[in-house]
């Protein structure tokens, strides 16, 4: 089955140590995003990439880095300079023509002590 | 920049009784629209889109027309179930070149339905 794969489910780390979130895909879609989703916030753009070995900040970017090295994947590192890291990750896909809607996987709910 | 304005909830609905969520965007150009939703713990799931001014997307008893002339996309569904408690997105698409595959989040409507 073609989709978004977003592993672990649920990550726990301490304050001060870095994390990477990994996030597949095999849609063969050339643009990857990360959103961090807050209580009563919605969904947030953090990082985005549309083709292999690029990618551009999206809203909220600090303390954050991501990689492209491979069209299929798209790892999110959150830095120990994220100053509040605790939140529900969520990773999607889309194609670079209209509509542009975007696949979503299951969510890295992550959580900082 | 391009905006999403979606009504707070939570809405709460008895079983069968009838749904609209409003969402009002701002936007230049002509976006495509769509509504999203997320069920506990899960990641968001299309439930439909429209991409010109007049359109209908629909999926599942869920509807929204795309209206142009009051930058609206409500999404209504004529009798509701308990499976559709979820928290419900409307997002528009960019409208520039290079990012329109951005897409733009409203904060969420949160359904419940009870029996």
């Amino acid at each position: 089955d073609g989709g978004i794969t977003q592993s672990p489910k649920y990550l726990f780390r301490k304050e001060g140590q870095n994390v990477t979130l990994s996030c597949e895909q095999n849609l063969n879609h050339d643009a990857m995003y990360w959103y961090r989703q807050d209580p009563g916030q919605g969904l947030r753009l953090i990082y985005y990439s549309q083709i292999v070995n690029d990618f551009q900040k999206g809203d909220i970017a600090e303390g954050y880095s991501v990689s492209r090295e491979k069209k299929e994947s798209f790892p999110l590192t959150v830095t120990s300079a994220q100053k509040n890291p605790t939140a529900f990750y969520l990773c999607a896909s889309s194609i670079l023509r209209s509509p542009y809607e975007a696949f979503f996987g299951q969510g890295t709910r992550l959580t900082v002590v | 920049g391009n905006s999403v304005t979606q009504m707070e909830g939570p809405v709460t609905l008895s079983e069968e009784a009838f749904l609209t969520i409003n969402c009002t965007y701002t936007a230049t150009g002509y976006p495509s629209l769509f509504w999203y939703v997320q069920y506990p713990g899960e990641g968001l799931q299309l439930l439909l889109k429209a991409t010109k001014a007049d359109d209908k997307g629909s999926n599942k008893g869920f509807e929204a027309t795309y209206r142009k002339e009051t930058t609206s996309f409500h999404l209504e569904k004529g009798s509701v179930q308990v499976s559709d408690s979820a928290v419900y997105f409307c997002a528009l698409s960019g409208t520039s070149v290079g990012t329109a595959s951005k897409l733009t989040f409203g904060t969420g409507t949160r359904l419940q339905v009870t029996l």
